[in-house]
C-alpha cells in the first residue's frame, strides 16, 4: 500500500514556541491531505483538510491562525502549531488518499507525532 | 446529529476465541464503512471497507458485516491471537470532501494467551 511519512515522531517544545510537523506521501501524489488530533483515550478528530495549492479547510472550533497548514506540493503538507501551550499537547496524525482514485477507498495514515508542550 | 459509535470501550478475550466488535451509526445512511487498527503511539492502519450493498466481507481471519436495517457493522477476528491486541476503529466518510473520515471512539481489544 501507499506510504505516508510523518516527521518528527516526537517533539517537546517550550510554551510559546512554534512547532512544525511534516507529512509526506512517499510513493504517490496527494492533492488532499488531512490532519487529525487525538487526545489520550479518545478517537481521532479531524482538524483540517489540506489542499495542494490552496487554503486549508478547518473544522469547526479549530483555530486557523493557531494551526497553520501549508500544502506546497503534491507530496508534502505541513502543520505548524504556533505559540504552543500545554493544552496543545496531543498526538497529531496526517492522512492522505491517492489522487484520482475512487472516493470509497482507504486512507493512508502517517505514524503520528507526539507533541508535548512544557 | 449524525453519529458513529462503538459501544464497547474495551474487550478482553482468550486466545483462539472469536472477537466481535460493534459499530453503530445513527441519523444517516453511510455508503460504506471502514475498519482500522491502531497500535499505541501509531497511526491507524486500514483493515477492511464494506459498502452498503455488501452484507459481508472477509480478509484472512477478519470478517466485517453491514446491516443497514440495524444500522450496524460488526467486525470479527477469528482464532484471535495476542498479536491482535490493539484498538480497533470504525469510520465513515465525514462528508462530501473526498477522504474525510469520522471515527468511532474505538474498542481496545486485549487477547490473553
Amino acid at each position: 500500500g501507499a506510504v505516508v511519512s510523518q516527521h518528527p515522531s516526537r517533539v517537546i517544545c517550550k510554551s510559546g514556541t512554534s512547532v512544525k510537523i511534516e507529512c509526506r506521501s512517499l510513493d504517490f501524489q496527494a492533492t488532499t491531505m488531512f490532519w487529525y488530533r487525538q487526545f489520550p483515550k479518545q478517537s481521532l478528530m479531524l482538524m483540517a483538510t489540506s489542499n495542494e495549492g490552496s487554503k486549508a479547510t478547518y473544522e469547526q472550533g479549530v483555530e486557523k491562525d493557531k494551526f497553520l497548514i501549508n500544502h506546497a506540493s503534491l507530496t508534502l503538507s505541513t502543520l505548524t502549531v504556533t505559540s504552543a501551550h500545554p493544552e496543545d499537547s496531543s498526538f497529531y496524525i496526517c492522512s492522505a488518499r491517492t489522487t484520482g482514485g475512487p472516493t470509497n477507498t482507504e486512507a493512508f495514515f502517517g505514524q503520528g507525532t507526539r507533541l508535548t508542550v512544557v | 446529529s449524525q453519529k458513529i459509535e462503538q459501544n464497547s470501550e474495551a474487550l478482553n478475550i482468550q486466545e483462539g476465541k472469536t472477537a466481535t466488535l460493534t459499530c453503530n451509526y445513527t441519523n444517516y445512511s453511510p455508503a460504506y464503512l471502514q475498519w482500522y487498527r491502531q497500535d499505541p503511539g501509531r497511526g491507524p492502519v486500514f483493515l477492511l471497507l464494506i459498502r452498503e450493498n455488501e452484507k459481508e466481507k472477509r480478509k484472512e481471519r477478519l470478517k466485517v458485516t453491514f446491516d443497514t436495517t440495524l444500522k450496524q457493522s460488526l467486525f470479527h477476528i477469528t482464532a484471535s491471537q495476542p498479536a491482535d491486541s490493539a484498538t480497533y476503529l470504525c469510520a465513515r466518510a465525514g462528508g462530501t470532501s473526498y477522504g474525510k473520515l469520522t471515527f468511532g471512539q474505538g474498542t481496545i481489544l486485549t487477547v490473553h494467551p
